[in-house]
């Protein structure tokens, strides 16, 4: 059964470089059929598609933060992360680990972990 | 960006009752249109794709409809289970977009 968990620190200081890695098990991610995403929701907010990547280390981010965003995948560990920089109280969400069919839906999920950015 | 705007954004109704959301797209998304439910401190979870498609294992009480820029999600009989938030997501772009939410919650 897939599995999808992330992890990384729950408070970040503004300014500063929230990293998140989101650890896949039960399939490996090192497949042509689907893509790996990060999203995330403000407390009590929608949900905001961060970015894709393929195994192979293809991106596609959101415009709106392709500026902060990085993410990259480790197929050795079975894993992907999700670098966002100068952040804000604004990047105070939960932040999501997905899998993405090709089709751009998300099938599969992680349980969220909240990051806090404050000083 | 695809904007994706979902009426209401809340409802109350009772067990039994059938539920419809709206979801409008700014443009034409074709049949792009997937929907979710989350309930508190839950992941969202995929209950339809590409508008009317059901994933395996949800209840056949849920429906999906619609094409171009209108669709709805129907709960036929309303279950103590799914009083939740929905989302719409387009999928037409590579860079997909969510509807605010409709909160669904008991009458």
């Amino acid at each position: 059964q897939l599995q999808l968990q992330e992890s990384g620190p729950g408070l970040v200081k503004p300014s500063e470089t929230l990293s998140l890695t989101c650890t896949v098990s039960g399939a490996s991610i090192n497949t042509n059929n689907y893509y790996w995403a990060w999203i995330r929701q403000p407390p009590g907010k929608g949900l905001e598609w961060i970015g894709n990547i393929y195994y192979s280390g293809s991106t596609y981010y959101n415009p709106s933060l392709k500026s902060r965003v990085t993410i990259s995948v480790d197929t050795s560990k079975n894993q992907f992360s999700l670098n966002l920089n100068s952040v804000t109280a604004a990047d105070t969400a939960i932040y999501y680990c997905a899998r993405s069919t090709k089709g751009y839906y998300f099938n599969y999920w992680g349980q969220g972990t909240l990051v806090t950015v404050s000083s | 960006d695809i904007q994706m705007t979902q009426s209401p954004s809340s409802l109350s109704a009772s067990v039994g009752d059938r539920v419809t959301i709206t979801c409008r797209a700014s443009q034409i998304i074709s049949r792009f249109l997937n929907w979710y439910q989350q309930k508190p401190g839950q992941a969202p979870k995929l209950l339809i794709s590409a508008a009317s498609s059901l994933q395996s294992g949800v209840p056949s009480r849920f429906s999906g409809s619609g094409s171009g820029t209108d669709f709805t999600l129907t709960i036929s009989s309303l279950q103590a289970e799914d009083f939740a938030t929905y989302y719409c997501q387009q999928s037409y772009r590579t860079s997909p977009t969510f509807g605010q939410g409709t909160k669904v919650e008991i009458k």
